[in-house]
Order: structure tokens, then C-alpha cells, then sequence
């Protein structure tokens, strides 16, 4: 079974300052790891994503998250906040056995507000 | 770009209706997903597709089933909607692999815009 828990509800930042949104996971097997932002009244696109390369990934808009294997932990950084990123981010897990069925599992949620 | 597509961003129905939401992608994915978000919760699945014909119970099913008679189109139905199926929901896609790569995981979905869906 694989479940993902995303630590904090609500994120607020100061325009210009770091951002980081901690997601920690479990899973029986090698997973896959995404992060994908909602804006408001937006679909899911997609952040960036961890396939059992590099362990630092980078993606769009100046994001970047680790994969640390020993702390089940794909916490999602951004040196400086911009006002274009509040939003609400999702951690998702995904086993890449092929006994895991395809399956995605959503952590609960991050909102980020940005002060300007 | 792959362009996912639901047909309405919201809609109003009174319980006990039949309700049918339609996700249309343009990419030539075989497998497709739809998924219900409520605050707190993130997305959870409730059906899933291989293929044409081809359908899978996710995580929360009940009260719901699904269609796919075509490739690019992926119908969720609510055979008798009631008030806790309030809801936004989202339709994913994405391509296949053929064969046990063993890397089923590592595909990118891609999300329509939404449907808000109230039920009174």
C-alpha cells in the first residue's frame, strides 16, 4: 500500500523569500514521485517528477524537490516566492511495480499564500 | 500539448437525478482516470481505464460506473445523484506502455479543468 502525507495545510510567504512544502510518503516498492500545482479554478499541471533518477529534480517556475529515500521524504523547494505562485500543490506517490495496478495516491494538500 | 476536456466546468442537480460527466483527450492515451477532490482529501480515484471497453474500480466506486466506448471520450455516470457526491471532479489521461516494463508508474497524468458539481 502506498499513502503520501503532506505536512502542512496552509504555507504563507513573504514575496521574495524561500518556500518549501514538506511531503513525506511510504510505498512497498520503487516509487514514482510528482508534485502538481492547482491555480484557482485551474486543472493539475504538472511540477515536476522523480523516476528513480537524480535525486534533485528540477521543474518549472524555479521549483525543485529531493528524494530522499532514508527520510521517505519529497519535500518541494523554491528559493524565492512569487506572487503567480499561490496556488495549492499536491504530492503524489505512485508504485512503478506493475502489481501496483497505475495507481496514483494524492496527498491532502498545500495551500500557499503569497504576500506581497 | 495534450488537451484534456470536460464538458461543463459546473453543474446544479437535484438528488435523484442521473448525471453524466464527459471527458474528452486529444492525445491518443489509452488509459484514462476520474477522480473526485474535496478539500482535505486530495484527488481520490474512483474509476479507471485500460482501454476501449475496459474499466477498473478505484478507491471510492460506489454510487458511481463508467463508459468508454471510444478512445478519446471517458464518461463518469452518477446513476442516482445525492448530496455527498457534491464535488469537484477531475478527469486524467495518460499513455500506456505495452507489456510488464515494469514502469507503469513513471507516466505523467494529464488533468482536465474541472467539473463542480452541486447537488441539492
Amino acid at each position: 500500500a502506498q499513502s503520501v502525507t503532506q505536512l502542512d495545510s496552509h504555507v504563507s510567504v513573504s514575496e521574495g523569500t524561500p518556500v518549501l512544502l514538506r511531503c513525506n510518503y511510504s510505498s512497498s516498492y520503487s516509487p514514482s514521485l510528482f508534485w502538481y500545482v492547482q491555480h484557482p479554478n485551474k486543472g493539475l499541471q504538472l511540477l515536476l517528477k522523480y523516476t528513480s533518477a537524480a535525486t534533485l529534480v528540477k521543474g518549472i517556475n524555479g521549483f525543485e524537490a529531493e528524494f530522499k529515500k532514508s527520510e521517505t521524504s519529497f519535500h518541494l523547494t523554491k528559493p524565492s516566492a512569487h506572487m503567480s505562485d499561490a496556488a495549492e500543490y499536491f504530492c503524489v506517490v505512485s508504485d512503478r511495480g506493475k502489481a501496483a495496478g497505475n495507481k496514483l495516491t494524492f496527498g491532502g494538500g498545500t495551500r500557499v499564500l503569497v504576500k506581497p | 500539448d495534450v488537451k484534456v476536456t470536460q464538458s461543463s466546468r459546473y453543474l446544479v442537480k437535484r438528488t435523484g437525478e442521473k448525471v453524466f460527466l464527459e471527458c474528452v483527450q486529444d492525445m491518443d492515451h489509452e488509459n484514462m482516470f476520474w477522480y473526485r477532490q474535496d478539500p482535505g482529501l486530495g484527488l481520490r480515484l474512483i474509476y479507471f481505464s485500460y482501454d476501449v471497453k475496459m474499466k477498473e474500480k478505484g478507491d471510492i466506486p460506489e454510487g458511481y460506473s463508467v463508459s468508454r466506448e471510444k478512445k478519446e471520450r471517458f464518461s463518469l455516470i452518477l446513476e442516482s445523484a445525492s448530496t455527498n457526491q457534491t464535488s469537484m471532479y477531475l478527469c486524467a489521461s495518460r499513455r500506456g506502455l505495452a507489456g510488464g516494463t515494469g514502469s507503469w508508474g513513471q507516466e505523467t497524468q494529464y488533468f482536465g479543468p474541472g467539473t463542480r458539481l452541486l447537488v441539492l
